[in-house]
């Protein structure tokens, strides 16, 4: 199963609204990621939170992170019709010496205006 | 899309033939990715590359290859040992410092459809 998961698949909600989206992943990890992609389009990074951060804020959004749970938060205030959008989590996973950032499936949010 | 391009952004390929898709990277970055995304689904990591001359497989290479020969390209060959091509690629670079990856820059992304 994947590394990060992402919970809910699919939310929406009226503009104005705060969604949430949360992650869960399995390892331990040196930061989580969040990222945003629109239809069709590449990803866009948000936020990067660091292991031994537990909340982090960038306009709209605040991320928390909370390693004995092994899961994390996107909160979006004030949801805008813009926000419309696929929202993914990202670990990183040691392999071999190596590191590679690994993704959920995503939350696919719909701002209905 | 930041300094990442992709060409094409769409391409279609007949069975059994090998195509190639283009990745380039003016933001300086030592670590370059290539992923694959199927619809509805989170991103695959097919190769990366984390210095020039040097990459390693991810989690879905075979079928796949790649090259880099500059620090700005990494090119992505889907070959026709690959049994289910059609999907969405994405191309991503990021700065390679120390144990931690940073964030990952991405392309705009090439959809490749087998005919």
């Amino acid at each position: 199963s994947q590394q990060g998961e992402e919970d809910p698949q699919a939310l929406s909600i009226q503009e104005g609204e705060n969604a949430t989206m949360n992650c869960s992943y399995k390892t331990s990890i040196n930061n989580l990621q969040w990222y945003r992609q629109n239809s069709g389009r590449g990803l866009v990074h948000l936020i990067l939170i660091r292991s031994n951060e537990r909340e982090k804020h960038s306009g709209r959004l605040r991320v928390t992170l909370d390693t004995s749970k092994k899961s994390s938060s996107l909160l979006i205030t004030a949801s805008r019709a813009a926000d419309t959008a696929s929202y993914f989590c990202a670990t990183v996973l040691n392999v071999q010496g190596a590191q590679k950032l690994v993704f959920g499936q995503g939350t696919r949010l719909t701002i209905n205006p | 899309d930041g300094g990442i391009t992709q060409s094409p952004k769409y391409l279609f390929r007949k069975e059994g033939q090998n195509v190639t898709l283009s990745c380039e990277q003016n933001l300086n970055h030592d670590a370059m990715y290539w992923y694959r995304q199927d619809p509805g689904q989170g991103l695959r990591l097919i190769y990366y590359s984390q210095i020039v001359n040097d990459f390693q497989k991810g989690d879905i290479a075979e079928g796949y290859s790649v090259s880099r020969e500059k620090k700005e390209s990494f090119p992505l060959t889907v070959t026709s040992a690959q049994k289910n091509p059609t999907a969405f690629y994405l191309c991503a670079s990021s700065i390679k410092t120390g144990s931690h990856l940073n964030e990952q820059f991405f392309g705009p992304g090439t959809r490749l459809t087998v005919l």
